[in-house]
């Protein structure tokens, strides 16, 4: 019962913008959008999450549409370091535990 | 700032065996969990710990599984007799509480049964 959906794989050149698309037609009120990435033999690192606005970090920016049915991750200046799965998570208040979908595969190419 | 440690990174251990796994979660982090990644495979939930709460061990695959928190500090995963399919990675990560509170995450133990 997926809450996220995301394509599996997307491919983007080294230097360029990265945006990863995530919908999420059924969130709710209350519920975040988080987003990890993950590295080869690394752990889940997090990226950045937010609510109703757009967010923006050292890392990447959250745009989050106004009726909050699907958001976008914005990596502006991808690097082959960037390479990795990418995790898009709805989370609530009775989701303590986040759970992890398939995410999409980014392959930063030189 | 210190992230969450894990303890060994890497354990070879024969089918039978008992294991130990320790995470050192992020200092003031009251939450934490444990997750299961089998090799080529998304992250399962396992345990998680919230200050004195009891814990939600739901997603404990077997009674060989269990885990034990000191308080909000060091957890330790124990896999009595190991069997080959508990051949994963095994990663801890810990939070302020809340659900607007990121989990971190260590980089895990990888253990094998041979």
């Amino acid at each position: 019962d997926a809450k996220t959906t995301q394509p599996p794989s997307m491919d983007c050149a080294e230097g360029r913008a990265a945006n990863l698309p995530c919908n999420h037609s059924t969130i709710s009120g209350n519920e975040y959008v988080y987003w990890y990435r993950q590295i080869h033999s690394q752990g889940p690192q997090y990226i950045i999450h937010g609510l109703k606005n757009n967010e923006t970090n050292e890392m990447a920016s959250l745009i989050i549409t106004e009726d909050r049915k699907s958001s976008t991750l914005i990596l502006p200046h991808a690097t082959l370091r960037d390479t990795a799965v990418y995790y898009c998570i709805v989370r609530g208040s009775n989701d303590y535990k986040l759970s992890f979908g398939a995410g999409t595969t980014v392959t930063v190419r030189a | 700032g210190a992230g969450v440690s894990q303890s060994p990174s890497n354990k070879v251990t024969e089918k039978g065996k008992d294991v130990e796994l320790r995470c050192d979660p992020i200092s003031g982090h009251t939450a934490l969990y444990w997750y299961r990644q089998r090799l080529g495979q998304g992250l399962e939930f396992l345990i998680y710990f919230q200050g004195n709460s009891a814990p939600d061990k739901s997603g404990l695959p077997s009674d060989r599984f269990s885990a034990e928190r000191t308080g909000e500090s060091v957890s330790t995963l124990t896999i009595q007799r190991t069997q080959q399919e508990d051949s994963a990675v095994y990663l801890c990560a810990s939070s302020f509480w809340g659900w607007d509170s990121p989990l971190h995450f260590g980089n895990g133990t990888r253990l094998t049964v041979t």
